[in-house]
């Protein structure tokens, strides 16, 4: 089965409105950390949010949220504001505390902002 | 701000020659990885280290990939021959052991190296 599943492969969303990309990851792992990446064209990879398994609360950073719904195993990043430079290929990605600090990465989401 | 360093950042070889990437992670950092990420696909995990040891290595095509992190500092991945379908970019990343509830557990990324086979 599938880590780390994001069924969107490109999303649309003008400028300045909010825009959810889905994750959903599969563990039974009850130690495990939930991540969002930034990949733009140029090609480096940029962390955006962390979410730990134990936190209670919903991480934010800046523009970007993380919609943690631990019972539905889904961590959707929401951003909000859109700018022209987010846009981007967005990558979720999960750590579990007992496979050595093995990353799983999902296949990605291209957000195109619109003008 | 201390980065994750790669060279080099683009390679053009042709099918059957050896090429080699290399890897230097943050200070401190225990944890290496690199992967391999196809145009379009998400990062796949090649080889893993922790200081100078191999962790995870099961996706590692063995007979061509060879990767060494000797002094547990920096890192060298090796592929001999390149094949066509190698063409790819190859990511290193480095983090801290992981520990519950640290807010340091990503993975910093370096710029990558593009490869091109001929």
């Amino acid at each position: 089965a599938q880590k780390i599943t994001q069924t969107q492969p490109g999303m649309f969303v003008q400028e300045k409105e909010a825009v959810t990309l889905d994750c959903t990851y599969d563990t039974s792992d009850p130690s495990y950390g939930l991540f969002w990446y930034k990949q733009p064209s140029s090609g480096e990879m940029i962390f955006l949010i962390y979410q730990g398994s134990y936190d209670q609360q919903n991480a934010t950073e800046g523009r970007y949220s993380l919609n943690f719904q631990k019972a539905r195993k889904s961590a959707n990043l929401v951003i909000s504001a859109s700018q022209l430079g987010d846009s981007a290929m967005y990558f979720c990605a999960m750590r579990e505390l007992g496979t050595g600090n093995q990353f799983y990465f999902g296949t990605g989401t291209s957000l195109t902002v619109i003008p | 701000e201390a980065e994750v360093a790669q060279s080099p950042r683009y390679k053009i070889t042709e099918k059957s020659q050896a090429v080699a990437f290399w890897c230097d992670p943050i200070s401190g950092h225990a944890t290496l990885y690199w992967y391999r990420q196809i145009l379009g696909q998400g990062p796949e995990l090649l080889v893993q280290f922790q200081d100078e040891s191999v962790v995870d290595d099961s996706q590692l095509p063995k007979d061509r990939f060879s990767a060494e992190r000797l002094k547990g500092v920096d890192s060298t991945l090796k592929i001999q021959p390149a094949e066509l379908g190698d063409s790819a970019m190859y990511l290193c990343a480095s983090s801290l052991e992981l520990r519950p509830g640290l807010a340091e557990n990503e993975q910093f990324f370096g710029p990558g190296t593009r490869l091109t086979v001929l």
